[in-house]
Formats: structure tokens, sequence, C-alpha cells
């Protein structure tokens, strides 16, 4: 059964105070890797996807990266906008499977 | 990018009854499902919805008590059928587009009194 483990669940930060989140995973046959961003109340936002060890996506203050076991989300000097619940799902065939998600908190 | 709605966008019911919950999507997809998302947890894939055949269900779930409707490319149906608090979740549909991208719509939080 496909397994994903996010950590930390939780994380605070002061803005530009640079931060990472993983993601680790264990699944038969990985399609791809996928990077989520959700707001309160509101449906998961794509963020990326990535398919093999050694891939890396940026998009302003994120990057994500991944390796045969684990995928981590890097912000870079973040700000208050960037506080939301970020979640990792890995994809077999077309099922996602999601981890519990880490809550990033940043403070002004 | 699809460009999902879904109806009603909340609700409150009371227990024992059925809410349909409406899915439109602004091209035409191959693939479509069904998300559960209990208060403070994360997304649990509830079915696949099939167009033109019945939805393709995962385990923990049954069409008695999750009925999916797909009549076309663009549009599903989801209900939540003789309702329990235990129901109370936002629902969530998902599409697949051409590049495999997976999106989902803004939800459908219930509140099952």
């Amino acid at each position: 059964e496909d397994q994903v483990t996010q950590s930390p669940e939780a994380l605070r930060l002061q803005e530009g105070e640079s931060s990472s989140l993983n993601c680790s995973y264990t699944v038969s046959g990985l399609r791809g890797l996928f990077w989520y961003r959700q707001d309160p109340g509101k449906g998961p936002e794509f963020l990326f996807t990535l398919y093999s060890a050694g891939e890396e996506k940026e998009k302003e203050r994120l990057k994500a990266t991944l390796t045969k076991k684990e995928s981590f989300l890097h912000i870079t000097a973040p700000k208050p906008e960037d506080s939301a619940t970020y979640l990792c799902a890995v994809q077999a065939y077309y099922k996602l499977s999601f981890g519990a998600g880490t809550t990033v908190t940043v403070r002004a | 990018s699809a460009v999902i709605s879904q109806k009603p966008s909340r609700d409150i019911c009371q227990r024992g009854t059925s809410l349909t919950i409406q899915c439109q999507v602004d091209s035409q997809v191959t693939m479509m499902f069904w998300y559960r998302q209990q208060p403070g947890q994360s997304l649990t894939l509830i079915a696949t919805a099939n167009q033109g055949s019945e939805a393709t269900y995962e385990s923990g779930f049954v069409i008695d008590k999750f009925p999916i409707s797909r009549p076309n490319l663009t549009f599903s149906t989801l209900t939540v059928s003789n309702m329990s608090p235990e129901d109370s979740s936002i629902y969530l549909c998902s599409v697949v587009d051409r590049q495999e991208t997976q999106y989902f719509g803004p939800g459908t939080r219930l509140l099952v009194l």
C-alpha cells in the first residue's frame, strides 16, 4: 500500500526565515509526486509535479526537489501570504495518495 | 489548467437526509474523481467517476452510500445518502488534464446535524 509521510506537522516561521518541508514515500510504480497548497476552506491548489529522482522545480519562493525516497519543498524568504497547508501526494496510475500535510504559518 | 466549479459550496443538513453535489469542468476531461477531506485530515479518494458506466469505489466506500453519476465528459454528481454527523466533511471534485496534472475544485463543505 502506498504511504506518504509529511514532516513536520506544523511550522512557524518568521518572515524571511527560510525552511524546508519533507515528504517521504513508499509507492509501487511512482508516476509522479505532486505538491499542493491548501488555504483554509478551499480546495488544493496545484504547485508542482516531479517525475524522477534529481528533478527540481521552482515557483516564486518555492522549490521542490525529489529523491528516490523523499521530496523536499523549500521555502526561501517566506512572506505571510505563504501561510497555508502544503500537501504532498504520490501517484500510482491515476490515484493520488496524500500525506497529512504541513501547516506553515509565517509571521510578519 | 482545468477550471472546476462545485455546487453547493456549503450546506447544513439533517441526519437521515441526502445531498447531491454537482461538479462542472470547463473542458472535456477523461478522468474525474471524488475525494473527501474530514475535519483536520488530508484527502481520501472516494471513487473514480466513469463516463457512461458505474463508478469505481475505493475500499471503505460503497455505491449505496455515495452514488455517483457522470453523464458526460464535463459533469458529475456525488450524492451523500442517509447522512449522519460522521459524514460532515469537505467533498472535492478532481480532474486530470491532458498534461496528467490533477486539479481540484473549491470543495463543498457539508455539516450534518
